[in-house]
């Protein structure tokens, strides 16, 4: 069966700590978006690749948060230094895309999230 | 830019009863894409269907089915013979022309309760 997973699935941390989030993408899958979910904001796009490569990380606070794709199967999320303003869930997704333009568009599948807390 | 409006916080339902949770989105793109996830209470997001505007029929899987009217900009998630196992948050999202490999835009969503 394949699926997204995500680690940790809870983090709770004290603010001024350095967070670290993985996602491994379904098997063959090119495309990783990473998202976060909070009451106030809903679900948010914060960055996504293709083929390891970054797209678009326009969603992120870029003094702090940085993604990175090291190879096909691992994707992080690094928040540095945490505040509590941060805690959220964030979810990884993945997907295939065979090309561009809406006619390709593919089915992101999300992982279970990871639930982070910064006190 | 895209903007996904549900209206409907909350909704009841009494099982066995069809649901239709509402989506209303705006673009500017001429091509465009819509999805609908469901989020239960143990939080993972679910894909339950997939639209495009180029498409000529509605979409349908299994119990859901997605009932697209271009003109007014709406994609309402219609659900069949809702069961308890149904109750959970609704997102309705979508793409825009890039398609193939760009984020969604997601709706604050609906919580569905389905009574017995």
């Amino acid at each position: 069966d394949a699926r997204v997973t995500q680690t940790p699935r809870h983090k709770v941390t004290e603010m001024g700590q350095e967070v670290t989030m993985r996602c491994q993408p379904i098997l063959g899958h090119n495309t990783v978006f990473w998202y976060r979910q909070t009451m106030m904001q809903g679900l948010e796009l914060l960055a996504y690749f293709r083929n390891r490569a970054p797209l678009d990380d326009s969603g992120m606070p870029k003094d702090r948060f940085s993604a990175e794709m090291p190879d096909a199967t691992l994707a992080t999320l690094k928040i540095q230094p945490s505040e509590p303003r941060d805690s959220a869930v964030y979810f990884c997704a993945s997907g295939l895309a065979r090309g561009t333009g809406i006619r390709n568009t593919n089915i992101q599948y999300f992982g279970a999230g990871t639930r982070l807390s910064v006190l | 830019a895209q903007k996904i409006t549900q209206t409907q916080p909350g909704m009841f339902v009494q099982e066995k009863e069809a649901v239709t949770l509402d989506c209303t989105y705006d673009t500017s793109d001429p091509s465009y894409g819509l999805f609908w996830y469901k989020q239960p209470s143990s939080g993972e997001m679910i894909f339950l269907i997939y639209q495009g505007s180029y498409d000529q029929q509605n979409a349908t899987e299994g119990r859901y089915s997605l009932n697209f009217q271009k003109a007014r900009k709406s994609a309402n998630l219609v659900i069949s013979a809702s069961q308890l196992g149904d109750s959970a948050m609704y997102f309705c999202a979508m793409v825009g022309t890039g398609g193939g490999a760009d984020g969604l835009t997601f709706g604050k969503g609906t919580h569905l309760i389905i009574q017995p």
